[in-house]
């Protein structure tokens, strides 16, 4: 059975510290592979999605940036952190060509002070 | 890639039916519709999803018009456990692999 996990869980980090975040699935091969951001009370926006190794298209210009330097491996980073990049990130991926259904990790949240 | 309307927010009782409804008018010929929950601090959970006509699955049903722009999610008999964020998602039509979601319906089932 396939599976995704993302970790850190749970991480604070000053403003203009650098970060990354990873994910990784399992039990499948050539999956999409998204980045999802949560603020807190808001909706899901999507940042990053990829369909192949290093294919990375990004949505929002930001001071983020994403990686995939495996089949099954995406990694969301950030050079210099910004307060606003605080919020819940969720990776998730999809069967490439698929019907759009999304299977989701256990998020990681992200706290900027 | 089509955009998705819901409303906000919604109130209910516990063992009512509740009926959320989703809109798509830009629909793709070879989209589907799929509804997911998200609980607080965690990601969204799939619910159920559809083409055309009607799905049902053991949590909910999917009532789609035959013109498929707009889609209805229905939970029978609601428990204060559906209290949720609820989200439709139209897409898998494109080979970009994008997937956007709308704003969701935060459910409230109050006892």
């Amino acid at each position: 059975s396939q599976t995704i996990h993302q970790w850190p869980a749970t991480l604070v980090q000053p403003v203009g510290s650098p970060l990354s975040l990873e994910c990784t699935v399992e039990g499948t091969s050539n999956p999409n592979l998204y980045w999802y951001r949560q603020a807190a009370g808001r909706g899901l926006q999507l940042l990053f999605y990829s369909v192949g190794i290093g294919q990375i298209s990004s949505e929002v210009p930001q001071n983020l940036s994403a990686s995939r330097p495996q089949d099954r491996q995406f990694i969301l980073s950030s050079k210099k952190l910004l307060l606003s990049d605080s919020g819940f990130y969720l990776c998730a991926w999809s069967v490439d060509r698929g019907s759009g259904e999304l299977f989701f990790g256990e998020g990681s949240r992200l706290t900027v002070l | 890639l089509a955009k998705t309307t819901q409303p906000i927010s919604m109130d209910s009782y516990e063992g009512q039916e509740v009926n959320i409804t989703c809109s798509h008018n830009n629909i793709a010929t070879n989209d589907y519709i799929t509804w997911y929950q998200q609980f607080p601090s965690q990601g969204p959970r799939f619910i159920i999803q559809g083409y055309k006509t009607k799905v049902t699955n053991e949590v909910a049903s999917l009532f789609i018009p035959a013109d498929r722009k707009s889609s209805t999610l229905s939970l029978p008999r609601v428990s204060l456990s559906d209290t949720a964020v609820y989200y439709c998602l139209v897409g898998g039509s494109s080979n970009t692999g994008k997937l956007i979601f709308g704003q969701g319906t935060t459910l409230q089932v109050k006892p």
